[in-house]
């Protein structure tokens, strides 16, 4: 079946410019995750959604950051006023509500320029 | 408490070799530890994870070892092979409070032919 799809793979704008990220999890996966991806790094936690419950926000590093999701799906990370330090690859993951294993998407690779 | 420290940064074996990566944890509540292995240009996927009411899991060529007491797990890859090139990253969930993966900082392995 299908995995969890991202878009656009790739992504370039310019310094100041606001970008949406979008995250299409595995079908019936209440748990979805976003996670960022700085070159050479490991994986830093922006936010948690558990179907109908209020997201854990507790990882967006400003409040340039913000994300969404609609009807239990789909998911869409806003970046407002891009920085050049918010190039990075953004991951996208989901999971079953009582599972443990996490699927990832290939990722947005975001550069700032 | 939520940190997760991995090493080492990168490393080299030789095909046929064991490869050998460590990680530490400090908050008590995770009681799951997943590895994730990534290839470039893709999301991590769930390689092997472990419950910390085992001290060790086999999967083929891939184990784990769980250390409840020293707080620390280990992914040994037997007879390594170059397809096994790739960044490795060990993870730790709890039940209560962050329900996100926390993610260690990647080991780079090159397996050379």
């Amino acid at each position: 079946g299908a995995g969890v799809s991202q878009s656009p793979s790739n992504k370039v704008t310019e310094k100041g410019k606001d970008v949406e990220l979008r995250c299409d999890p595995i079908s019936g996966h209440t748990a979805l995750y976003w996670y960022r991806q700085s070159l050479g790094q490991g994986l830093e936690f922006l936010i948690y959604f558990q179907g109908n419950s209020a997201p854990d926000k507790s990882g967006l590093p400003s409040d340039r950051f913000s994300a969404e999701r609609t009807g239990g799906s789909v998911s869409t990370l806003t970046i407002q006023r891009t920085q050049q330090e918010d190039s990075a690859v953004y991951l996208c993951a989901s999971k079953e509500y009582l599972g443990d294993e996490a699927f990832f998407g290939q990722g947005t690779r975001l550069t700032v320029v | 408490q939520q940190q997760v420290k991995q090493s080492p940064q990168s490393l080299i074996v030789q095909k046929g070799g064991i490869s050998i990566i460590n990680c530490a944890y400090e908050n008590t509540a995770f009681d799951y530890f997943p590895w994730y292995q990534q290839f470039p240009g893709k999301g991590p996927a769930l390689l092997i994870a472990i419950r910390p009411d085992v001290s060790e899991k086999k999967e083929g060529r891939f184990t784990i070892s769980f250390n409840k007491s020293a707080k620390q797990f280990s992914l040994h890859i037997m007879d390594s092979q170059p397809g096994d090139s790739a960044t490795y990253f060990c993870a730790a969930k709890g039940r209560t409070g962050r329900r996100a993966l926390t993610f260690g900082s990647g080991t780079r392995l090159q397996v050379q032919p």
